[in-house]
């Protein structure tokens, strides 16, 4: 079977300062993957999504970017965190490109950004 | 481009009644639509999705929603709810072709009371 792993679970960091979430998928090769920010009261956001190795497409301009360095793993970076970055991120995979194929996400990292 | 509106921001029901959480959508292509839970602090797990045949759709956990493209709607329902069912429901679109990303509504919180 299939599994998502992110992590940090959580992590409190001071604005300026870099961030790194990593997320491994197992259990399948060549997933589509995604990055998801949810922030209180406004849904969940698609940050980046991933179809191969070294593949990233940006969904909305921001502070922070997304690397892909193997097919199973998807990393989420900032040079320098603002405040506004503070929020629930969601990673999650699906098989292939098709699209209505079921997006599976992981367990979600709190970033409180003080 | 898609839009998702959930226009209950929480939904309070007791436990063994009937509830509706309620999705319109809005697109200028074909859409997929889906229904995901989220319980406290966890990732999203989905109920069900409609992509095509039957516009009754049936999912986990007794739940059942029915895709009106007349009206645009992708309502959800249980006959009759459980304390357990307390969670935020999210309900997403993607377009027929052309990748696989989610555009989500902002939730519902559904609060079951005794």
């Amino acid at each position: 079977s299939q599994t998502i792993h992110q992590w940090p679970a959580t992590l409190v960091q001071p604005v300026g300062s870099p961030l790194s979430l990593e997320c491994t998928v197992e259990g399948t090769s060549n997933p589509n993957l995604y990055w998801y920010r949810q922030a209180a009261g406004r849904g969940l956001q698609l940050l980046f999504y991933s179809v191969g190795i070294g593949q990233i497409s940006s969904e909305v301009p921001q502070n922070l970017s997304a690397s892909r360095p193997q097919d199973r793993q998807f990393i989420l970076s900032s040079k320098k965190l603002l405040l506004s970055d503070s929020g629930f991120y969601l990673c999650a995979w699906s098989r292939g490109q098709e699209s209505g194929n079921t997006i599976y996400f992981g367990e979600g990292s709190w970033l409180t950004v003080v | 481009a898609q839009s998702v509106t959930q226009l209950d921001s929480q939904v309070p029901v007791f436990e063994e009644a009937p509830v509706e959480l309620r999705c319109n959508y809005s697109s200028s292509v074909s859409v997929y639509l889906f229904w995901y839970v989220q319980y406290p602090n966890q990732g999203l797990q989905l109920l069900l999705k409609y992509l095509s045949g039957s516009t009754l759709v049936k999912g986990i956990n007794g739940f059942e929603a029915e895709f009106n493209k007349s009206q645009t709607s992708f309502h959800l329902r249980k006959p009759s709810v459980h304390i357990s069912d307390t969670a935020e429901y999210f309900c997403a679109v993607t377009p027929t072709g052309g990748g696989n990303k989610l555009t989500f509504g902002t939730g519902t919180q559904l609060k079951v009371e005794l």
